[in-house]
């Protein structure tokens, strides 16, 4: 059972306003991501942290910001929603493995945003 | 940028079929992986393959991972209803900690 939680899991708001998606684990990963989902599709990464205040932009070009003060939190904030920010935002972390680059990833349930 | 493109798209299959789902890259990867999804849930590991040429199993399911490490499939013996969901293959790489999602296959298999 993974450790990983969201809030909220659904979010409808009007554009402009400020959000803040929530992330925490409770494992101890180093490693934490954000990645962007249309529904039945593809994920694209968007952020992605190493640690502690080591954040980077991922493959897809996002408008969110992230922060990373502490090892089991990794917030995901966009300052002023657009309608083209509807799409679910899943979170993930993973305990990374080294020599060939693999751990699993563990993903919290997502995060349903919808912007009017 | 590297991509991973699946193919089929969409499948929908009686139960008891088999069927195979593919993973393809022009990039080599450390490492892949293969994850499900069931709709309002987040993905879940299945498998990861390390070694070119390498073949696991997990009970109907069995992975490969192509001798050049570019490319991967996903056969499912005899699906069952409940094998329905979103299969996702993930690549990485030795050095970095990005993991970069294929495209995906949505199954759906009928009772």
């Amino acid at each position: 059972e993974a450790d990983i939680y969201q809030t909220p899991r659904y979010l409808v708001i009007g554009t402009g306003k400020k959000i803040t998606l929530e992330c925490s684990q409770t494992m101890g990963h180093d490693k934490m991501y954000w990645y962007q989902q249309d529904p039945g599709m593809e994920l694209h990464l968007i952020h992605y942290s190493y640690g502690v205040n080591s954040t980077e932009k991922g493959d897809l070009s996002s408008e969110s910001t992230v922060s990373r003060i502490r090892t089991e939190h990794f917030p995901l904030t966009l300052e002023s929603a657009r309608p083209s920010h509807t799409s679910q935002y899943l979170c993930a972390s993973s305990e990374y493995v080294g020599g060939y680059g693999t751990g699993e990833l563990f993903f919290g349930e997502g995060s349903r945003l919808t912007v009017l | 940028t590297q991509l991973l493109e699946q193919s089929p798209q969409f499948l929908s299959i009686q139960e008891g079929e088999n069927l195979t789902v593919y993973c393809n890259s022009s990039s080599v990867f450390s490492s892949l992986q293969w994850y499900r999804q069931e709709p309002g849930e987040g993905p879940v590991l299945l498998v990861t393959v390390v070694t070119g040429g390498e073949v696991k199993k997990l009970k109907r399911l069995t992975f490969q991972f192509g001798d050049a490490r570019k490319d991967s499939s996903l056969h499912i013996t005899a699906a069952q209803p409940g094998d329905t969901g979103l299969y996702l293959c993930a690549g990485s790489n030795s050095g970095t900690y990005k993991y970069i999602f294929g495209t995906g296959t949505r199954l759906k298999v009928l009772a």
